[in-house]
């Protein structure tokens, strides 16, 4: 069965620092998304993206955090100066075309500790 | 915003006996209802979702009722077993390009043989 796929599962970076988080979602998704979960909180939404373009973020999203879907399998989300509040669990997903497809699958996650 | 509260944030039961998890949501224009589960160290994956035209959905031990004058839906499991042992998330996304979701905070499930 097919499945996103996220590398690192766990990520340690000193406060300041950049770091890009991999995803490949499912090959035929049209749809990308990125999730965290500070540990002991809620599921958060990110971002969204389709058609090469973010759809929808939160306000979580600031100027620091980036999207990108460099080739035609990986969608990236970049912290470019993390902070120590940035650590989290964070989960890309992908869903399919269509109203009718509504399931989003999500990867492992990978782990972010920002010291 | 969408809010999304979920209730117990754990709950033991008997192998063999029936489990419920509730969620309530804020904004009635939420017309999509996933419930994920995640097993330790694993990803969430999709157990059972409704949709808001829909009241209850079953899918054999597992069932979900929408009740959206309330704007309440709950995950019932029957004849629980061990491997149902998990934390289970309910969700709610507005529209229908279903562009997020909004989560509840979790559920652990502890089933005791």
């Amino acid at each position: 069965e097919p499945e996103v796929t996220q590398t690192p599962s766990h990520q340690v970076t000193q406060m300041g620092q950049e770091v890009i988080l991999r995803c490949v979602p499912i090959s035929n998704h049209l749809y990308f998304y990125w999730y965290r979960q500070i540990l002991g909180q809620k599921v958060e939404f990110l971002v969204s993206f389709y058609n090469n373009e973010i759809s929808e973020k939160s306000e979580i999203f600031d100027d620091q955090f980036s999207v990108e879907r460099p080739d035609g399998s990986n969608f990236t989300l970049k912290i470019r100066s993390t902070k120590l509040e940035d650590s989290a669990m964070y989960f890309c997903a992908s869903r399919d075309r269509g109203t009718m497809n509504t399931e989003a699958f999500f990867g492992q996650g990978t782990r972010l500790t920002v010291v | 915003g969408e809010n999304v509260e979920q209730h117990p944030s754990t709950l033991s039961v008997q192998e063999g006996d029936s489990a419920v998890i509730k969620c309530t949501y804020s904004d009635s224009a939420s017309n999509y209802f996933p419930w994920y589960k995640q097993e330790l160290g694993k990803r969430p994956q999709l157990i059972i979702d409704i949709r808001s035209n829909v009241g209850e959905k079953k899918d054999q031990r597992i069932a979900v009722t929408l009740n959206k004058t309330a704007k309440h839906f709950s995950l019932h499991i029957t004849e629980t077993q061990p491997e149902d042992s998990a934390v289970y998330f309910c969700a709610a996304s507005i529209g229908y390009n279903f562009n997020k979701f909004y989560f509840g905070s979790g559920t652990k499930l502890n089933v005791k043989p």
